[in-house]
């Protein structure tokens, strides 16, 4: 079966525009979460959905933003891009987003603000 | 609010050795925990997970966990380092969803 898989792989972009990025979860699962990993430190949790529903959302600024579709794959999109949000952006899919749940990583968006 | 403190953002260790890395979490309620390793331009892999049950926590390549609530110490282990094990570890604790909190992470160096 294929993992998570992330697109695109790397990608550059100017300062204010924006991007989108895509998520497929592993077949069956139903949670998919969006982590950003800044060069040097952990990962650091934007949003989980579950069943198409927000489930959580991390202290990240309203430019920030995403969905799941009925497929359960997802998008994260991110406006008016700063240098700061460069970074690995990693997506988790889970079987039923709850607690203890393993979590499967993708390979990631690597984003770069030029 | 939970949190993650790995000790030593780098730490080196001979080839055969003793790999110790060391995680201690802060949580209200028994914590989900977690060890990742990254490879360069990787995404993560866990490692092992520790949710109830038995305290000591047997995970892929080797390595082993330990739990232990009263020091709130989450410390993984690998007897014998091979060079192969050169990564980024991140010690990672969840409560009550699947979200995840990380710390800043270990680099394991492994020295011929």
């Amino acid at each position: 079966d294929a993992g998570v898989t992330q697109s695109p792989t790397h990608l550059i972009k100017t300062r204010g525009q924006q991007v989108t990025l895509r998520c497929s979860p592993i077949s069956g699962h139903k949670s998919v979460s969006w982590y950003q990993q800044v060069l040097g430190q952990g990962p650091q949790f934007i949003f989980q959905y579950y069943e198409k529903e927000e489930r959580g959302r991390g202290n990240f600024p309203d430019r920030f933003s995403a969905r799941q579709f009925p497929n359960y794959s997802s998008e994260l999109n991110v406006n008016a891009l700063l240098l700061g949000d460069s970074a690995l952006y990693l997506c988790a899919s889970s079987l039923l987003g709850a607690a203890g749940n393993t979590i499967y990583f993708g390979e990631g968006s690597w984003l770069t603000v030029v | 609010a939970q949190s993650v403190t790995q000790l030593g953002s780098h730490v080196s260790v001979s080839e055969g050795a003793l790999v110790l890395l060391r995680c201690n979490y802060s949580s209200s309620v028994p914590p989900y925990l977690f060890w990742y390793v990254q490879y360069p331009n990787q995404g993560l892999q866990l490692l092992l997970k520790y949710t109830t049950g038995a305290t000591l926590v047997k995970g892929i390549n080797g390595f082993e966990a330990e739990f232990k609530k009263s020091e709130t110490s989450f410390h993984l282990t690998k007897p014998s380092a091979h060079m192969s094990d050169a990564a980024e570890y991140f010690c990672a604790v969840s409560r009550l969803d699947d979200k995840i909190i990380f710390g800043k992470g270990t680099r394991l160096h492994i020295l011929p």
